[in-house]
């Protein structure tokens, strides 16, 4: 299902450089989402927007920032990363006429170094 | 606030038995609840919703208001059900809300 995609799938940086983790969806969704998978955490909601140039903190957006300039990208950014951002990073998306069900892309692994 | 607790972090069965993944939740008004299911190498994806009321490969979950419960059960466990599953909750507002809020997730192993 191409529907929503992640890139890159896979990261390594270094501590305190900034990388930026793209979402693109196809389905003209309005409500675009961004989670980490940590082991003992669950899924941890980061971000989230809910149309071009909407966007509002989830649970845990310390040292995160996001953009929304069009409906399909929806990118998420680490300024300065830090080890603690090592994470499976998930981004979803959800058509509001719905029921509330989110489709997910396949998550970015990123290993800060 | 919203909370949903999967009090099992793991979960191991035999194939053929009974299985049941408990999910509890904390909520004032009345939300819709889902079970999310990651098999391995694989993007999360929906599993069932309780607006639904359907069984999706054999699995069936009823809320229950009472209890504040959404325990996803299934009557013969198979070994393709192993999977990291996550129960969810999104709070039916005014204005809809499209947050869900995840429990930690439970790792089912359904052994041969």
């Amino acid at each position: 299902d191409a529907g929503i995609t992640q890139s890159p799938r896979y990261k390594i940086t270094e501590t305190g450089r900034q990388v930026t983790l793209m979402c693109h969806q196809t389905w003209s969704h309005s409500y675009m989402f961004w989670y980490r998978q940590d082991l003992g955490h669950g899924l941890r909601l980061i971000y989230y927007s809910a149309a071009a140039d909407i966007t509002d903190k989830g649970e845990v957006p310390d040292g995160y920032v996001v953009s929304r300039s069009k409906t399909e990208n929806f990118p998420l950014t680490l300024e300065s990363a830090t080890r603690s951002q090592t994470s499976v990073y998930f981004c979803a998306s959800s058509d509001r006429r719905g029921s509330y069900e989110q489709y997910f892309g396949p998550g970015t692994r990123l290993t800060v170094t | 606030a919203q909370r949903v607790t999967q009090p099992e972090k793991l979960l191991s069965v035999f194939k053929g038995a009974p299985v049941e993944l408990k999910c509890n939740y904390s909520y004032s008004g009345s939300p819709e609840l889902f079970w999310y299911v990651q098999y391995s190498r694989q993007r999360l994806q929906l599993l069932l919703r309780h607006i639904s009321r359907e069984s999706i490969k054999g699995f069936t979950a009823d809320l229950n208001k009472g209890e504040t419960s959404f325990h996803l059960k299934k009557p013969f466990a198979q070994e393709e059900d192993s999977a990291m599953y996550y129960c969810a909750l999104s709070p039916l507002t005014q204005g809809g809300s499209e947050k869900l809020v995840f429990g930690k997730g439970t790792k089912l192993t359904v052994n041969p």
